[in-house]
């Protein structure tokens, strides 16, 4: 079956620092992805719609600029959390549709802990 | 605007018991699917079940079972026989007529005890 891959699965940085997390879809193309946030013993909460070969879509109160997004190919999409600080510490999960059956399929998230 | 509620933040059973996890949804679109995840504490979403609106039967699935019901814009999920494995945090979500784009409730955090 259709399979999302994210990594790393966890990442530790200082503070100042900017991470890259890249999400794949494995064995489909996905013009459209889905970045997730979660906050500990929180609900996920969507952060950003992001569309190949064009800019990311951000909900509101997302700073588009902390959190950088491309989808430069229909497989891959990667989200930088620029200048991280501890409240950046969260987990991080993307997810993408198959676009002829809408099945939506997650990736295994990626735990971010800035210090 | 979409909102779901998990009116049950945690529930504690002991083993071998019923447990019925609550959702409620809203929503104005007419065209909607309704989804359970199950997220074990090692953090990926399990998916559980999706329901588009205009099916309303009750599905089972093994020990699985879930309830939808329009007129109450419930979506409501029974484990039957729990079992420590289904100790987990489960995740009711909705999804409108935006591709992937999911609505998540806040969560239930299920813990089953031997």
């Amino acid at each position: 079956g259709a399979v999302v891959s994210q990594h790393p699965s966890r990442v530790i940085c200082k503070s100042g620092t900017s991470v890259k997390i890249e999400c794949r879809s494995l064995d489909f193309q996905a013009t459209t992805m889905f970045w997730y946030r979660q906050f500990p013993k929180q609900s996920l909460m969507l952060m950003a719609t992001s569309n190949e070969g064009s800019k990311a879509t951000y909900e509101q109160g997302v700073e588009k600029d902390k959190f950088l997004i491309n989808h430069a190919s229909l497989t891959l999409s990667t989200l930088t959390v620029t200048s991280a600080h501890p409240e950046d510490s969260s987990f991080y999960i993307c997810s993408a549709n198959l676009e002829h059956t809408g099945e939506l399929f997650f990736g295994e998230g990626s735990r971010l802990t800035v210090l | 605007a979409q909102k779901v509620t998990q009116a049950q933040t945690e529930i504690s059973v002991v083993e071998k018991e019923d447990v019925t996890l609550d959702c409620v949804y809203e929503t104005r679109d007419t065209t909607y699917y309704l989804f359970w995840y199950k997220q074990p504490p090692s953090g990926e979403l399990v998916f559980l079940i999706r329901r588009n609106s205009f099916d309303e039967q009750n599905e089972i699935s093994g020990r699985y079972s879930w309830n939808f019901q329009k007129s109450t814009s419930s979506f409501n999920f029974t484990i039957t026989a729990s079992q420590v494995v289904d100790s987990a945090v489960y995740f009711c979500a909705q999804r409108g007529t935006s591709y992937g784009k999911l609505t998540f409730g806040q969560g239930t955090i299920l813990t089953v005890h031997p």
